[in-house]
C-alpha cells in the first residue's frame, strides 16, 4: 500500500522559513507527479503546489508563488515544500499527495497523514 | 481563482440518496473532465472518491457516482450508511493550470 510520511512541521514565526519533507514508499516514486495541499484549521482544502515526476515541471498556487518551493528528490523518494516569508495566513496542516497515474494536478490519489504548520510570533 | 461552490450541508437518512452540487465556471468545471471528489472524516486525511468526472477509485463503494452538466458537477451517494457521514469536497483542474477545491459539504446521516 502507498506510503506518504510527512515532517518538519511545527511552529514558526511570521517572516520566518520552514522545509517540509514527504517520505514516500511502496511505489515507483519517480513515475509519478506529486502536490501539496493544505487545510487551516477548522477550513476548506487548499492545493499549494504540484510537480512532476521528474521534477522538471511546477506548479503553483498564486497564495504561495514567489515564496513556497518544491522539489524532490527521487534518489530519496522524497518530495520537499521549502516555505520563506511566511504568514499566519499559512498556516494549516500540510498534505503531500500523490496524483494519479500519467496525470498531473489532475487528481490526489493517496495523501499523507499531514504535517501542522503554525505561524505565530 | 475563486473557490468551486458547494451547500455548506447536506443530510439524509439511513438507505437514502443524497446529491451534492459543486459549481463552478467553463474556466474549471465546465472546463475539462478533470473534477474529482473527497471525503474527509475528523482528523483524517482526505480520500479519493471520484476522479475525472464519474469514474471510482478501486476499493470505492459503487454507491458513490459522479456526474457533470454545464459548470455543475455533482456527487451522489446512494443507500446511506452511517460511515458516509463526513465532509465532502470537490476539486477541478483550471486554466490556470491550477487546482480549485470546492468549499466542502458536512454530510449528516440522520
Amino acid at each position: 500500500e502507498v506510503q506518504l510520511l510527512e515532517s518538519g512541521g511545527g511552529l514558526v514565526q511570521p517572516g520566518g522559513s520552514l522545509r517540509l519533507s514527504c517520505a514516500a514508499s511502496k511505489f515507483t516514486f519517480s513515475n509519478y507527479a506529486m502536490s501539496w495541499v493544505r487545510q487551516a484549521p477548522g477550513k476548506g482544502l487548499e492545493w499549494v503546489s504540484a510537480i512532476s515526476g521528474s521534477g522538471g515541471t511546477t506548479y503553483y498556487a498564486d497564495s504561495v508563488k514567489g515564496r513556497f518551493t518544491i522539489s524532490r528528490d527521487n534518489s530519496k523518494n522524497t518530495l520537499y515544500l521549502q516555505m520563506n516569508s511566511l504568514r499566519a495566513e499559512d498556516t494549516a496542516v500540510y498534505y503531500c499527495a500523490r496524483e494519479g497515474p500519467g496525470v498531473i494536478i489532475q487528481y490526489f490519489q493517496h495523501w499523507g497523514q499531514g504535517t501542522l504548520v503554525t505561524v505565530s510570533s | 481563482q475563486s473557490a468551486l461552490t458547494q451547500p455548506a450541508s447536506v443530510s439524509g437518512s439511513p438507505g437514502q440518496s443524497i446529491t451534492i452540487s459543486c459549481t463552478g465556471t467553463s474556466s474549471d468545471v465546465g472546463g475539462y473532465n478533470y473534477v474529482s471528489w473527497y471525503q474527509q472524516h475528523p482528523g483524517k486525511a482526505p480520500n479519493l472518491v471520484i476522479y475525472d468526472v464519474s469514474n471510482r477509485p478501486s476499493g470505492v463503494s459503487i454507491r458513490f457516482s459522479g456526474s457533470k452538466s454545464g459548470n455543475t458537477a455533482s456527487l451522489t451517494i446512494s443507500g446511506l450508511q452511517a460511515e458516509d457521514e463526513a465532509d465532502y469536497y470537490c476539486s477541478s483542474y483550471t486554466s490556470s493550470s491550477s487546482v480549485v477545491f470546492g468549499g466542502g459539504t458536512k454530510l449528516t446521516v440522520l
